[in-house]
């Protein structure tokens, strides 16, 4: 069946350095792809999200890029904030209005 | 933006009480709403998946007659844990698709903490 696979936390970084979370993804056909973050104590909030090929979603300066040959949907930001300190969980849908799939979450510590 | 509810926002109660959880769209109109559960440190795992006006569709190993959903209104649903025990202390969330279209995003509620003692 599908599923989502992204990299084994936590990640420690120092505010301004550079982020990478991998996730690659099985799936029968073409899926939608998110990211989600979940700050401390709070529910999932969209972060960005891609939903064929090629597409880039992006906000809050996080990056992803929908690549079908890789099946990847990597997570990069340039310069982390220690405000970016969250759990980061990779997922996809197969179709619209079906439920997602989640990856196991990637727990990001950025220290000042 | 679309915004999702959750009430309690956490419960503890004793062995063998029932709880009831809600999940409200509160601008839009959910024709279906998902519940999952997350265990500490964990993701997110589909319970069940509930359509307004019908019965809700379990995954496997999620035992129907004792997480009973119920999704009566375009706007909310309810999960009840019947017959509590501590295994099912956990963070359960929902999630609601807007009706119609073609967008697939989904919007969480912000969960709900059971322990159950």
């Amino acid at each position: 069946g599908d599923s989502v696979t992204q990299m084994e936390g936590p990640v420690t970084l120092s505010e301004e350095a550079f982020l990478t979370i991998n996730c690659t993804y099985t799936a029968t056909g073409y899926p939608s792809l998110f990211w989600y973050v979940q700050y401390p104590g709070e529910g999932l909030q969209l972060l960005l999200k891609a939903t064929k090929a090629d597409d880039k979603g992006s906000n809050k300066g996080f990056e992803a890029t929908y690549r079908k040959e890789t099946t990847s949907f990597h997570l990069e930001k340039g310069s982390v904030q220690v405000s970016d300190s969250a759990v980061y969980f990779c997922a996809l849908s197969a179709q619209a209005g079906t439920a997602l799939i989640f990856g196991k979450g990637t727990t990001l510590s950025v220290s000042s | 933006g679309a915004v999702v509810s959750q009430h309690p926002s956490w419960v503890i109660c004793k062995s063998g009480t029932s709880v009831k959880i809600e999940c409200r769209s509160l601008d839009f109109q959910a024709t279906t709403m998902f519940w999952y559960r997350q265990f500490p440190k964990q993701s997110l795992m589909l319970m069940a998946t509930s359509n307004e006006g019908s019965k809700a569709t379990y995954e496997q190993g999620v035992e129907k007659d004792k997480f009973l959903i119920n999704h009566a209104s375009l706007t909310l649903s309810t999960l009840t844990v019947t017959s509590a025990h501590p295994e099912d202390s956990s963070f359960y969330i929902c999630s609601a698709t807007t009706s119609g279209g073609s967008t697939d995003t989904q919007y969480f509620g912000p969960g709900t903490r059971l322990t159950v003692l």
